[in-house]
């Protein structure tokens, strides 16, 4: 039972440098999310998905884009680092409201601690 | 805009002893609920939710929340904690109408000490 699995767990960059998260799930839910942690300041949410080939802007997009080209996989990538983004980033995924399923809340990853230095 | 406030971030608590975790939320229209659970090094596990019905809803680990909708709250209770309670713990509400989107508060970190 897998889950939602985040790859990579640690990570450190250079400012400057550019890299992309990998989120996958295995239990065909619908939307996905991505989240950055900080201190004090609980999930904030950077980018989300409602299905295949469709993403959306969250609280917190600027500096980083995702694709949804396949339904089990959401990408988050940083195309140029900054300290800034030194954060540690969740991945969830859950069924859509249309299901009525909105009762199992969302499922998440174990997270990626990544450090721009 | 809806919002979530948790009033304490940090909550110290002797074994056996009851707590209770502040929540306070904004929003216009109907909400749902919920309580997530963060222990270290790990995502967030869905503790318990409110979506509709009784107030009074009860998740794992012994834990319970009231719906309190004239005080727009939503307190989570245990009476007796547990070292292994140790952890994070986040409210988060979900409007009731269109997409199902989350919206967290900052977090309360409960200790549990000896």
């Amino acid at each position: 039972n897998a889950g939602v699995t985040q790859t990579p767990k640690f990570r450190v960059l250079k400012t400057g440098q550019s890299m992309t998260l990998l989120c996958a799930q295995d239990m065909n839910h619908e939307y996905m999310y991505w989240y950055r942690q900080d201190p004090g300041m609980g999930l904030r949410l950077i980018h989300y998905s409602v299905g295949e080939g469709t993403t959306a802007k969250g609280e917190v997009p600027d500096g980083y884009n995702v694709s949804r080209l396949k339904k089990q996989n959401f990408l988050l990538g940083l195309e140029s680092a900054a300290p800034s983004q030194t954060s540690v980033y969740f991945c969830a995924s859950s069924y859509s409201i249309t299901t009525g399923a909105l009762g199992y809340g969302y499922t998440f990853g174990s997270g990626t601690r990544l450090t721009v230095v | 805009a809806q919002s979530v406030t948790q009033l304490d971030s940090q909550v110290p608590v002797f074994e056996e002893a009851p707590v209770e975790l502040r929540c306070n939320y904004s929003s216009s229209v109907s909400v749902y609920l919920f309580w997530y659970v963060q222990y270290p090094n790990q995502g967030l596990q869905l503790l318990l939710k409110y979506l509709s019905g009784s107030t009074l809803v009860k998740g794992i680990n012994g834990f319970e929340a009231e719906f309190n909708k004239s005080q727009t709250s939503f307190h989570l209770r245990k009476p007796s904690v547990h070292i292994s309670d140790t952890a994070e713990y986040f409210c988060a509400v979900s409007e009731g109408s269109g997409y199902n989107k989350l919206i967290f508060g900052a977090g309360t970190r409960l200790a549990v000490h000896p």
